[in-house]
């Protein structure tokens, strides 16, 4: 089955205390992106990769790292979490890097919970 | 910069009645939209998208949208909403001009009463 797979689905952590989310795909997509979503504010893109070792910022980038060294991958990393990145956070992706009026496959979410 | 605004932030319905969620965008070039629906407790999928071509489309359930670029808007609208039709629903762009960036909307949640 087709899919983009997240994990943990729920993550309760202390302040400063390094975390990865993974994300996985199973579609040989080229394009992967990160988003938080946050009441009232919606989705936020936080980082994407247009293809393997190709990374670069969204709108909301700081407090976060990503790395792509494999197609199917790309971890969310943060690396010293504050109580403010809180939040849901999805991983997509899509079939090409150029794909523009492609839609995005989502993932179930992460609930982060940072105290 | 794209940028997507949409109008209602919540918006309580009785079964039967017409929906229209309204969105707006701005940017000046060539743009590509989309309409994604998320379930409670489910991850986001698409409902619908238009990137060129007939400016009324049609989507899954019986959503349909329609692109009225003079007034940069992408309006989704459903003749007689369901109970199930209950989620957040958000409106995103991609602009032509950096394939990488996805914008989406603050979401709309839509309260549907038996």
């Amino acid at each position: 089955e087709a899919q983009v797979t997240q994990n943990p689905r729920y993550l309760i952590t202390v302040t400063g205390k390094k975390l990865t989310v993974t994300c996985s795909q199973n579609m040989n997509h080229e394009y992967m992106s990160w988003y938080r979503q946050d009441p009232g504010l919606g989705l936020r893109q936080i980082y994407y990769s247009m293809n393997v070792e190709v990374t670069d910022k969204g709108d909301v980038p700081e407090g976060y790292k990503v790395s792509r060294k494999e197609k199917r991958n790309f971890p969310l990393i943060l690396e010293s979490p504050s109580p403010n990145q809180t939040s849901l956070y999805f991983c997509a992706s899509r079939k090409d890097q150029q794909g523009v009026n492609e839609k995005l496959f989502f993932g179930s979410g992460t609930q982060l919970s940072v105290l | 910069a794209q940028s997507v605004s949409q109008h209602n932030h919540h918006v309580i319905l009785s079964e039967a009645a017409s929906l229209e969620l309204g969105c707006n965008y701005s940017y000046g070039g060539t743009v590509n939209l989309f309409w994604y629906v998320q379930y409670p407790g489910q991850h986001l999928q698409l409902l619908l998208k238009y990137f060129s071509g007939d400016p009324l489309v049609k989507g899954i359930k019986g959503f349909e949208a329609e692109f009225i670029k003079s007034k940069f808007s992408f309006n989704l609208r459903k003749p007689s909403v369901q109970w199930s039709d209950t989620a957040e629903y958000f409106c995103a762009v991609n602009a032509g001009t950096n394939a990488g960036k996805s914008t989406f909307g603050d979401g709309t949640t839509l309260t549907v009463k038996p």
